[in-house]
């Protein structure tokens, strides 16, 4: 059974920092792409970032390029957000999602998320 | 910037049929974006739905079922049942390890 929990969210002011991780389990996660989607309070999804199944390949909304970092530890089946500046707008829950390919070439590619955490909430806050 | 559109909200009648939307806000809406669709209750993670147009995710009842309408990616639900009074999230694949998610539709069913 494919599981994935999210942890290492809570209350951080601004200009703060902050690491999310994701630990996988019932796959091979170093097969597998990887992403985090957020969702602030009362409002919808929003794609945060992506990296591929190596880690060689990572992808960043306009809104966190610069500022979150994505990455992936494949011997422990852990993928991680490292969040710098962080604003009040970055209040969300974050959920870590499973993409069913590499994110690498493809002829029947597989561009969407099959499995999600239960997500770990952030607030950015004075 | 990419703009992915979605009806704010939508209501239908028990057992009816709906088609929810999910256009862009320039240019149209092809299987080369991967269109996927999510369903989410209140605090409750994302559930797959559809993902490659029209392939339903396994254990997705046949009732949801996915398409392109014209310019536009749509998901469609015929006899509508009660639990499925839910937010329904469409994202397309931009290309280059990036997505974008439509602002969401929030189906009643009454």
């Amino acid at each position: 059974e494919v599981q994935l929990v999210e942890s290492g969210g809570g209350l951080v002011q601004p200009g703060g920092s902050l690491r999310l991780s994701c630990a996988a389990s019932g796959f091979t996660f170093s097969s597998y792409a990887m992403s985090w989607v957020r969702q602030a309070p009362g409002k919808g999804l929003e794609w945060v970032s992506a990296i591929s199944d190596g880690g060689g390949g990572t992808y960043y909304a306009d809104s966190v390029k610069g500022r979150f970092t994505i990455s992936r530890d494949n011997s422990k089946n852990t993928l991680y957000l490292q969040m710098n500046s962080l604003r009040a707008e970055d209040t969300a829950v974050y959920y870590c999602a499973k993409v069913p390919d590499s994110l690498g070439h493809c002829t029947d590619c597989l561009r969407y998320f099959d499995y999600w955490g239960q997500g770990t909430p952030l607030t950015v806050s004075s | 910037q990419t703009v992915v559109t979605q009806e704010p909200s939508f209501s239908v009648s028990p057992g009816g049929t709906v088609t929810l939307t999910c256009g862009l806000s320039s240019g149209s809406v092809s299987t080369n974006y991967h269109p996927s669709w999510y369903q989410q209750t209140p605090g409750q993670a994302p559930r797959t739905l559809i993902y490659s147009t029209n392939t339903r995710s396994s254990g997705v009842p046949d009732r949801f079922s996915g398409s392109i309408l014209g310019n536009k990616a749509a998901l469609t639900i015929t006899g509508a049942q009660a639990d499925d009074e839910s937010d329904y999230y469409c994202v397309l694949y931009m290309g280059s390890g990036i997505w974008v998610f439509g602002g969401g539709t929030k189906l009643t069913v009454l």
